[in-house]
């Protein structure tokens, strides 16, 4: 069956970085579009990025462009997002899923918390 | 970027009841692409509804969707449960894609 599995999140200052991860299986990754989406405490969902499945094609939300860049390996079968100058408001759960336009599988999610 | 506008907030309902969730855009969404999403405390969202009226695989008939345009309604005909959650409804039509602010329906 198909399984989405982030990591990478954790505790960081405001100004850091950190890299996510998420490996797949159970669908061919290499014809898949990934996205990334957070979802802060107690809030709504976010779309964060998406790539296309042969990383030609990236989007970012105006919130991140500048700071995060979404990239894949496709022998991995893994998508990451690169977080950089993290600010307090990055603080969420950080999702990734499967999208073809909806998101039809998702991860549990990693927990990205930036404070001082 | 679209703006999706969810109502009501929360909806307080008994197992059995019929909930009808609103999700209203700024701005006409084409095809539709428009999908709704249920999520569980502690769990990730979960893929109802998309192209404004089309059940995910595995989804029960007792969801259904409709909707055009800049109007569209989530309905439960009879709650079960393990409906009582949060529901987000989604335009994947333009980037980027947006989430209206969910609506709760609670017991």
């Amino acid at each position: 069956q198909v399984q989405l599995v982030e990591s990478g999140g954790g505790l960081v200052k405001p100004g850091g970085s950190l890299r996510l991860s998420c490996a797949t299986s159970g669908f061919t990754f290499s014809d898949s579009y990934m996205s990334w989406i957070r979802q802060a405490p107690g809030q709504g969902l976010e779309w964060v990025s998406y790539i296309s499945d042969d990383s030609t094609t990236k989007y970012y939300a105006d919130s991140v462009k500048g700071r995060f860049t979404i990239s894949r390996d496709n022998a991995k079968n893994s998508v990451y997002l690169q977080m950089n100058s993290l600010r307090v408001d990055d603080t969420a759960v950080y999702y990734c899923a499967t999208t073809s336009g909806i998101l039809d599988n998702w991860g549990q999610g990693t927990l990205v918390t930036v404070s001082s | 970027e679209i703006v999706l506008t969810q109502s009501p907030g929360t909806l307080s309902l008994s197992p059995g009841e019929r909930a009808t969730l609103s999700c209203r855009a700024s701005q006409n969404i084409s095809d539709p692409y428009l999908a709704w999403y249920q999520q569980k405390l502690g769990q990730p969202p979960r893929l109802l509804i998309y192209g404004a009226s089309i059940r995910a695989t595995g989804i029960p008939d007792r969801f259904s969707g409709s909707g055009s345009g800049t109007d569209f309604t989530l309905t439960i005909s009879s709650l079960e449960p393990e409906d009582f959650a949060v529901y987000y409804c989604q335009q994947y039509g333009r980037t980027p894609q947006t989430f209206g602010q969910g609506s709760t329906v609670e017991f």
